[in-house]
């Protein structure tokens, strides 16, 4: 089975700055992908960046992008120049056969 | 704009109750899935059916049974729901392998 660790279980962020939230992920598959979701209060679960693992070139989505280090097992996501609409829980993701979660960092935004 | 729809955003239901939670999707995927997820312990899989009227268990199936008798359809059935089924239910399906998943905005379930 894969593990996926996310050790913050809260972070906070002022307005126009730069957060990072860190996850590890522990496979035995030599093929997977990796994901950060975003849960907002709505609870729709939405899909913030994909990271291919073969690929070594880090995923980048407008304000998010991601640090993907294959040897650490190592898949971190930084939002920058953060927006209040970025305040929700994110959930980093394994993917081989299956997919498994972290248990989650809830993001606060100050204005 | 594809969907995976829940049926309920709420329900409460009384211990020994059969419960039924119902997801749908629109996109013809072949994967659907069901998770529980609990403050703290993040997303765990339930269930999970790779083609209709398939079924594998996931992490946790105990104390509950799935059904997928048409592709768009998988529902989650609480056989006799108990306290500790109380719990936000997530639904979701996938193209297959390595492709995304789409949830659905979940059931807060709780059981009395």
């Amino acid at each position: 089975a894969q593990t996926v660790t996310q050790s913050q279980p809260e972070m906070s962020v002022q307005e126009a700055e730069t957060v990072t939230l860190s996850c590890t992920y522990d496979t035995s598959e030599s093929d997977y992908y990796l994901f950060w979701y975003k849960q907002p209060p709505s609870r729709q679960m939405i899909l913030v960046i994909r990271q291919e693992a073969y690929k070594q070139q880090n995923a980048t989505e407008n304000r998010f992008s991601v640090n993907f280090q294959k040897a650490a097992k190592s898949f971190s996501l930084k939002i920058s120049d953060s927006q209040l609409g970025d305040a929700a829980m994110y959930f980093c993701a394994s993917a081989g056969n299956q997919f498994y979660f972290g248990t989650g960092t809830s993001l606060t935004v100050i204005p | 704009d594809v969907k995976v729809t829940q049926s309920s955003r709420y329900l409460v239901k009384r211990t020994g109750e059969k419960v039924f939670l119902e997801c749908v999707q629109d996109m013809d995927h072949e994967n659907m899935f069901w998770y529980r997820q609990d403050p703290g312990l993040g997303l765990r899989l339930i269930y999970f059916s790779y083609d209709v009227k398939m079924k594998e268990k996931g992490d946790i199936p105990e104390g509950y049974s799935v059904s997928r008798e048409k592709k768009e359809r998988f529902s989650l059935i609480l056989e006799s729901a108990s306290t500790n089924q109380t719990s936000m239910y997530l639904c979701a399906s996938s193209l297959g392998q390595g492709f995304n998943y789409t949830f659905g905005s979940g059931t807060r379930l709780t059981v009395v």
